[in-house]
């Protein structure tokens, strides 16, 4: 079973410019999952996802970052315009709808921004 | 605010003894508790849960202790072995907050051949 991939794997920008995140969760798997992990923290999440709908993104800086997720599958990840502050590693989740139980969330390798 | 805290940010342990990852979190609406472990540039991957009814769940090497009583828990590995050197992070969810994970800072640990 190929696991969640995402691209680029490192990006360096210059503060003010854009930049985008792809991720491609394992296929079936409806709940998809952004994070920004800065260096010497967790995971924080940003956004996620249920198929196409936005469950929760009350952490997304919604002035500048922006994601949507087309046809419940890929979804890409934009911050415009970057900040210093914005370096960080970007992690893509996925997971099954939980019924029963609780969910386990499966990680991608990470995107890691540079913002200069 | 951390709701979920690991105090020590790293920890080194000799092969073949015990590794203990201490985790203490701060909300009582915690009811799921998990491990992932990350080892550099890849991401984190799932170790090992328990639900807050139990007290203790085990699988193989890795053991994880919930003192409800304390919002405390950690994480055993025993026997140590050299590939168990990554930074370690305790989780935990709510079923009211939609298992929204909270990821605590992590622990690196290194493994001492």
């Amino acid at each position: 079973e190929a696991g969640v991939a995402q691209s680029p794997r490192y990006k360096i920008i210059e503060k003010r410019q854009s930049v985008a995140f792809w991720c491609n969760p394992i296929s079936g798997h409806a709940t998809l999952y952004w994070y920004q992990q800065i260096l010497g923290q967790g995971p924080k999440l940003l956004i996620q996802f249920q198929n196409n709908g936005v469950v929760d993104d009350s952490q997304l800086p919604k002035d500048r970052f922006s994601a949507e997720r087309l046809k419940g599958v890929d979804s890409t990840l934009k911050i415009q315009p970057a900040k210093l502050e914005d370096s960080a590693v970007y992690l893509c989740a996925s997971s099954l709808d939980r019924v029963q139980g609780r969910v386990t969330q499966y990680f991608g390798p990470g995107t890691r921004l540079l913002v200069l | 605010d951390q709701q979920v805290k690991q105090n020590s940010p790293s920890l080194s342990v000799q092969e073949g003894r015990i590794s203990i990852l201490n985790c203490d979190y701060t909300n009582s609406m915690f009811d799921y508790f998990l491990w992932y472990k990350k080892y550099p540039a890849e991401g984190p991957t799932f170790l090992i849960s328990i639900s807050s009814i139990k007290d203790k769940n085990e699988d193989g090497r890795f053991t994880v202790f919930l003192n409800k009583s304390a919002k405390h828990l950690s994480l055993h590995i025993v026997p140590s072995q050299p590939g168990d050197s990554a930074v370690y992070f305790c989780a935990a969810s709510a079923r009211t907050s939609y298992d929204k994970v909270i990821f605590g800072p992590g622990t690196s640990l290194s493994v001492i051949p």
